[in-house]
C-alpha cells in the first residue's frame, strides 16, 4: 500500500518570498512518479510539476522546483518567489508504474497556502 | 478552455432524486478518473476506466454508477443518494501507460445532496 504524508496543514509566506510544502511517501514499489497539484478556491486541481523515482536531477517548472530525496521518500514542493496568485491548496501525489490499470493517483491530505502582502 | 470539462459545476438533488454529471476531455487521452473530495479528507478515487474499461472500482456503493461509453466521455449516474454524499467530484483524464503521465483535472461537481 502507498501512502502520502503532508504535515503541514497551513502554511503563510510573505510576497516574493520563498516557501517550502512537505510530503513524505511510502511505498514498497521500486518505480513510481511523484506529482504537486495546486487547488485554488475554484476548485480545479492544476497539475504544477512531475519526478520520476528514477530522475537523477530534481524536477523543475518555471517557479516551482522538487527536491527529491529518495532515501529519505521525500518530496518537497519548493515555490519561488511567492505571488498572491499562490494561495492555495496544494496536494502531494504518487503513482506506481507497475499498475495494469489507469495508474490512478494516491494523494496527501494537502496543505493550504496563504500569501501575505 | 480546459481539456477537461465536467456538467453541470453545481447540482442541488433530494435523497429520492437521479442525476448524471458528464465529463468530457479533449486531449486525446484513454484513461479516465472519477475522484471524490469530501471536506477535510484526501481525494478518493471512485472509479478508473482504461481503453473504455472499468479497471478499478474501489468499493463504491452501488449508488454510484459509471458509464464510459467511449474514451471522451464519462459520465456518473447518481440515485437514492445519502447526505453524506455531498462532495466535490472530480473527473480526470490521462494516458493509459507510464507512471510519468500527469493527470488533467476537470473544473468539478459540488453536490449537494438534500
Amino acid at each position: 500500500a502507498q501512502k502520502i504524508t503532508q504535515t503541514q496543514p497551513g502554511m503563510f509566506v510573505q510576497e516574493k518570498e520563498a516557501v517550502t510544502l512537505d510530503c513524505t511517501y511510502d511505498t514498497s514499489d521500486p518505480s513510481y512518479g511523484l506529482f504537486w497539484y495546486k487547488q485554488p478556491s475554484s476548485g480545479e486541481m492544476i497539475f504544477l510539476i512531475y519526478q520520476g523515482s528514477y530522475d537523477q536531477q530534481n524536477a523543475t517548472e518555471g517557479r516551482y522546483s522538487l527536491n527529491f530525496q529518495k532515501a529519505r521518500k521525500s518530496a518537497n514542493l519548493v515555490i519561488s518567489a511567492s505571488q498572491l496568485g499562490d494561495s492555495a491548496m496544494y496536494f502531494c501525489a504518487m503513482r506506481p508504474s507497475n499498475s495494469n490499470s489507469g495508474y490512478a493517483l494516491n494523494f496527501g491530505k494537502g496543505t493550504s497556502l496563504l500569501v501575505t502582502p | 478552455e480546459t481539456g477537461v470539462t465536467q456538467t453541470p459545476r453545481h447540482l442541488v438533488m433530494g435523497m429520492t432524486n437521479k442525476k448524471s454529471l458528464k465529463c468530457e476531455q479533449h486531449l486525446g487521452h484513454n484513461a479516465m478518473y472519477w475522484y471524490k473530495q469530501s471536506a477535510k479528507k484526501p481525494l478518493e478515487l471512485m472509479f478508473v476506466y482504461s481503453l473504455e474499461e472499468r479497471v478499478e472500482n474501489n468499493s463504491v456503493p452501488s449508488r454510484f454508477s459509471p458509464e464510459c461509453p467511449n474514451s471522451s466521455h464519462l459520465f456518473l449516474h447518481l440515485h437514492t443518494l445519502q447526505p453524506e454524499d455531498s462532495a466535490l467530484y472530480l473527473c480526470a483524464s490521462s494516458h493509459r501507460t507510464g507512471s510519468s503521465y500527469e493527470q488533467y483535472f476537470g473544473p468539478g461537481t459540488r453536490l449537494t445532496v438534500t
